[in-house]
């Protein structure tokens, strides 16, 4: 079964900290890993997105990297803010469906 | 408006009876997603449009799930027969294209009495 494992479920940063956020996939047919945000009572907004021919991608403060030989991909949110508390969804597609992972709450602390 | 419009915003039923769901895509997006998000879980992928292509329906849970797409705009997902079980917010995403970004609408949170 196509899975995407996201890990840690949740997550506290102090301000200015780096929110590290770890996804790691099954299905080499994967082409496209996307990042989203969802704030409580909200559709996801995407973050940021990359595709496996990079190894990293950068808007920002977002950064994602991506190891393709282990079949794994991260969200760095550098300098963390109090508005960035919210919960964060990777996700892996494929022909346009995407399959996502559980989410991780992030809560940043003044 | 600009964004993917959904609606109802909420909605409450009793088991037994069907519901529809309507999603407005963004103009000129081709592919059109329908997603399941339970209390503090994942999206779940239901089912797919692109353009006029048969449909990708192989994540719809049961047969009492189904969804058109009339005129390749205007998407509605119908339950029939509701279960306590498919309380959820249902998500509908629209794209350029497929394994373009996906943008989500804010959700349809349905609740089974």
């Amino acid at each position: 079964q196509q899975q995407v494992k996201q890990s840690p479920q949740s997550l506290i940063v102090q301000k200015g900290g780096i929110s590290i956020i770890n996804c790691a996939y099954e299905n080499t047919a994967f082409d496209y890993f996307p990042w989203y945000q969802q704030f409580p009572g909200k559709g996801p907004a995407l973050l940021i997105a990359i595709r496996p021919d990079v190894s990293e991608k950068k808007e920002g403060r977002f950064t994602i990297s991506f190891n393709k030989s282990a079949k794994q991909f991260s969200l760095h949110i550098m300098d963390s803010q109090p508005g960035d508390s919210a919960t964060y969804f990777c996700a892996a597609g494929q022909g346009g469906k995407l399959i996502f992972g559980q989410g991780t709450e992030l809560s940043v602390k003044p | 408006g600009a964004g993917v419009s959904q609606s109802p915003s909420n909605k409450v039923t009793e088991k037994g009876k069907d519901v529809e769901l309507r999603c407005d895509p963004i103009s000129g997006h081709t592919a059109l997603y329908w997603y399941r998000q339970s209390l503090g879980q994942g999206l779940e992928f239901l089912i797919y449009f692109q353009g006029n292509s048969a449909p990708d329906k192989s994540g719809l849970p049961s047969d009492r799930f189904s969804a058109e797409r009339t005129g390749g705009s205007v998407s509605t997902l119908t339950i029939q027969r509701t279960q306590q079980e498919d309380s959820a917010v249902y998500l509908c995403a629209s794209s350029f294209s497929p394994n373009q970004p996906q943008h989500f609408g804010d959700g349809t949170r349905l609740s089974i009495l």
